[in-house]
């Protein structure tokens, strides 16, 4: 167990839909990260918050926007969602700026 | 932007046998390299990292090492054992605390 908790672990949703998966990250940490893994893609990075505030993006579609709020938990938000959305999305932590990064369990997301 | 290669996609060894998974980057000013193992259905877990400052570095069986000048870093598995058998991914981050680029994973079978 690393510590980063994430839920839910399943959604299945119908396209056009929008989804929120959470994250909580390690106690302490205050650096979130958010990735996509899928088969054709492999492990993507998506963002990174640190300490509330955008710290770099990925390739995250325009659909897709996230947040971190004071307590340091991180809101990942999907909308009009398409097929190709499916995948798995983990969330990672860590100490801010050290690279070392715990990830969660993930959330797999069903888009039919 | 940075770009991760690893090789080789599947690799079979004996129980007892050594493994080498290698990878390749193209960012010169990339300077953290973890590994990550991930069974099937599971997190990413961060299992060794390097930093460019530092050639290599081993814990117990792993190993990683990284070549700067040639920009390519392996891990090594000694002694593998059947719960070795994962898929391994290598990443690389030219900033610190930001994005991992992921290598596309190696499917590692150790047979017993």
């Amino acid at each position: 167990d690393s510590g980063v908790t994430q839920t839910p672990k399943h959604l299945i949703t119908a396209t056009g839909q929008r989804v929120t998966l959470r994250c909580s990250p390690r106690s302490g940490d205050l650096s979130v990260y958010w990735y996509q893994q899928s088969l054709d893609q492999g492990l993507q990075f998506l963002i990174q918050y640190y300490n509330g505030e955008e710290r770099a993006k990925g390739n995250i579609l325009e659909r897709f926007s996230a947040q971190q709020f004071p307590d340091l938990h991180s809101e990942l938000n999907l909308s009009s969602l398409e097929l190709g959305d499916s995948a798995l999305y983990f969330c990672a932590s860590s100490v801010w700026d050290n690279n070392e990064q715990f990830f969660g369990p993930g959330t797999r997301l069903t888009v039919l | 932007g940075e770009n991760v290669e690893q090789h080789p996609s599947t690799l079979s060894v004996q129980e007892g046998d050594s493994a080498v998974i290698k990878c390749t980057y193209s960012d010169s000013a990339s300077n953290y390299f973890p590994w990550y193992k991930q069974e099937l259905g599971k997190r990413p877990q961060l299992i060794i990292d390097i930093r460019s400052n530092v050639g290599e570095k081993k814990d117990q069986r792993i190993a990683v090492t990284l070549n700067k000048t040639a920009k390519h870093f392996s891990l090594h598995i000694t002694e593998t054992q059947p719960e070795d058998s994962a898929v391994y991914f290598c990443a690389a981050s030219g900033e610190y605390g930001n994005k991992l680029v992921f290598g596309a994973g190696t499917i590692l079978r150790v047979k017993s």
